[in-house]
């Protein structure tokens, strides 16, 4: 079954640095999202992207974070001058369609700021 | 704004028993969609089932239902003969359908241990 691939499964950086998370959704998904879950938290949307630009943001996205969709398979999450508080698992998503289409997770990329 | 909410913690089973995790949410949307996800230690987000809120008829995934109550805004899951495997973190979610919200809403979760 296809799958949702996320690069590095553990991103360690020390604070203020950029870091740049990597995600291949699956090959025929639409929509593509990233979402962010704090140790012991809820999971919390950040950004949906479709066509090539983004579709929908949450207030938690701000211009601290940029998305991009470099080529035809990548999609990646860039957070500038990281905070202590960035320390979270980050969850790339895709899906064929909105709405009932279920979104399929990747593994997650674990990012810890020092 | 669209609220999730799980009321229970951590819930506990027997192995091959039965337990239902429970799930409420908030919404003004008449086309929206609910998700059970599970997420093991692994900490990957798993899609356990889904059902559309235009359907009466309950989902079903092999030890997994829910039991759908649109006018109560109540969404539970049941898995039955419970298994090692099952335990992990199970989040319920809303999504809207149409022009709606793109990104789901997720409650805080259910811990569910199965004992041995």
């Amino acid at each position: 079954e296809p799958e949702v691939t996320q690069t590095p499964s553990h991103q360690v950086t020390q604070m203020g640095q950029e870091v740049i998370l990597r995600c291949v959704p699956i090959s025929n998904h639409l929509y593509f999202y990233w979402y962010r879950q704090i140790l012991g938290q809820k999971v919390e949307f950040l950004v949906s992207f479709y066509n090539n630009e983004i579709s929908e943001k949450s207030e938690i996205f701000d211009d601290q974070f940029s998305v991009e969709r470099p080529d035809g398979s990548n999609f990646t999450l860039k957070i500038r001058s990281t905070k202590l508080e960035d320390s979270a698992m980050y969850f790339c998503a895709s899906s064929e369609y909105r709405g009932y289409q279920p979104q399929h997770f990747g593994d997650g990329t674990r990012l810890s700021i020092l | 704004a669209q609220t999730v909410t799980q009321s229970q913690p951590e819930m506990s089973v027997q192995e091959a028993e039965t337990v239902t995790l429970s799930c409420t949410y908030d919404t003004s949307e008449s086309d929206y969609y609910l998700f059970w996800y599970k997420q093991p230690p692994s900490r990957q987000m798993i899609l356990v089932i889904r059902q559309e809120a235009y359907k009466q008829q309950n989902a079903t995934e092999n030890r997994f239902s829910v039991n759908f109550q649109k006018a109560a805004k109540s969404f539970s899951l049941k898995i039955s003969d419970s298994q090692l495997g099952d335990a992990a973190m199970y989040f319920c979610a809303y999504g809207v359908g149409g022009g709606g919200a793109d990104g789901l809403t997720f409650g805080k979760g259910t811990h569910l241990i199965i004992q041995p």
